[in-house]
């Protein structure tokens, strides 16, 4: 299995909404990362949990929580959007915290109305 | 600041031949880079990575050349196919204590049948 798994696939929200995205993987991979692409532009770094601690958060508003329940699970919390956080959310994870590829999910495509 | 810099945001090649696609990068603390490509509504898929202690690597049609002095890198795809047709992107990492990938802006490649 060398897949993450992302759901849902595309998420409607609105600016009052509670809502998470989900990412599992069972690669046994220990750093796992979210990133926020927007159209025609690079996938940009928010979070990274590196053996279920949160190691890198790239000054993410805290409307974002993200939490890792355990090692093959993470879960992105979201309060409170903006239209502007509109974007493609994709899920990674590599095999351990130096350089390895990472592997993505197909993403989360979040519209926030 | 972009530290990692793919300057042709497109690229068109005729089936069967070469595509070269290039990538730059300012920091001279990447010690690892890797390529990535990418289809509409998908997440990223990994498709070679090379180490700076190496100058070449080769996986089947795909080819990584690091020229680290110039601090370049390109992506030799051959013979080029129809189903290469994506956005290639270049990522780099380094020995920073974190796993942090940092992403070009994309190359969107098209093969001419």
């Amino acid at each position: 299995d060398t897949e993450v798994t992302q759901t849902p696939k595309h998420l409607v929200m609105g600016m009052t909404n509670k809502k998470s995205l989900k990412c599992e993987q069972h690669m046994g991979h220990r750093a796992m990362y979210w990133y926020k692409q927007k159209a025609k532009k690079p996938p940009e770094l928010m979070f990274v949990y590196s053996y279920e601690k949160l190691s890198i958060n790239e000054s993410v508003p805290s409307r974002f929580s993200p939490e890792c329940p355990n090692s093959s699970l993470l879960n992105l919390h979201l309060h409170a959007l903006q239209p502007e956080d509109s974007a493609l959310y994709l899920c990674a994870s590599s095999a351990w915290t130096g350089n390895t590829e990472a592997f993505f999910g197909q993403g989360t495509r979040l519209t926030v109305v | 600041d972009q530290q990692v810099k793919q300057n042709s945001p497109s690229l068109s090649v005729q089936e069967g031949r070469i595509s070269i696609l290039n990538c730059d990068y300012t920091n001279s603390m990447f010690d690892y880079f890797l390529w990535y490509k990418k289809y509409p509504a998908e997440g990223p898929t990994f498709l070679i990575s090379i180490s700076s202690i190496k100058d070449k690597n080769e996986d089947g049609r795909f080819t990584v050349f690091l020229n680290k002095s110039a601090k370049h890198l390109s992506l030799h795809i051959v013979p080029s196919q129809p189903g290469d047709s994506a956005v290639y992107f270049c990522a780099a990492s380094g020995n920073f204590g974190n796993e942090k990938l940092t992403f070009g802006t994309g190359t969107r490649l098209t093969i001419i049948p």
